[in-house]
């Protein structure tokens, strides 16, 4: 079965510490892989993706993400966290061909950034 | 370049009514996309549509309905409105063949 799995529901960091977001998947081929942030409210702004090539991926706002494939995981990084980072992430894998577009999404972990 | 536009952003339903969502993918994209995401729970796929037609579905029942027109924006129609289709609904617009998707801001649907 297609799943995404974000084991932590819930992080709490200080502000200039460092991040990191987990993210496993579990899908028949190597998919496509995003990250996603979300404020309250709001839309889902995207951070960062892998298709192929380096599987260390550079993202807006400082983020980056390695994609290790004999893992099934893609972690967020951020090296030091600013209060403005505080929301909802999320981790999406989706087919790398043909014309079905469906993204599979992880539930999600919500940052809390200490000042 | 556009991006995706979802309306309206608000919206309060009463339990057995109707529902029309609207989307306009960005300029370019072929396929849309919808989504509904409840309170704390990541997105889950209700169905896509590519050249007008419906072309993946997820988990979700009949009353779930939707429209693409030729400039590819979209409706979302939800029959017979249940407490549980509260939610905000998402659509991304993206190419087939191409590597990214453009999601809107969404809808707030609350059903009382």
């Amino acid at each position: 079965a297609q799943s995404v799995t974000q084991p932590d529901i819930h992080i709490t960091v200080s502000e200039g510490a460092s991040l990191e977001l987990r993210c496993n998947y579990s899908y028949g081929a190597t998919p496509y892989l995003f990250w996603y942030v979300q404020s309250p409210g709001q839309g889902l702004q995207l951070l960062l993706k892998y298709f192929s090539g380096d599987t260390l991926v550079q993202g807006i706002k400082g983020f980056e993400a390695e994609f290790k494939r004999s893992q099934s995981s893609f972690n967020l990084r951020k090296p030091s966290v600013h209060w403005s980072d505080a929301a909802e992430y999320f981790c999406a894998v989706g087919p790398n061909a043909g014309n079905n577009r469906k993204l599979i999404w992880g539930l999600g972990t919500s940052l809390a950034v200490n000042p | 370049e556009t991006g995706v536009t979802q309306s309206p952003t608000h919206l309060i339903k009463t339990r057995g009514q109707q529902v029309t969502l609207r989307c306009s993918s960005q300029s370019g994209h072929n396929t849309v996309s919808w989504y509904q995401q409840a309170l704390g729970q990541g997105p889950q796929f209700i169905f896509q549509y590519y050249r007008e037609e419906e072309n993946g579905r997820g988990n979700f029942p009949p009353r779930f309905s939707g429209l693409q027109f030729p400039n590819y924006s979209s409706e979302l129609n939800v029959n017979a409105l249940e407490l549980d289709d509260s939610a905000l609904y998402l659509c991304a617009s993206s190419l087939v063949g191409g590597d990214g998707y453009t999601f809107g801001s969404g809808t707030r649907l609350t059903v009382v």
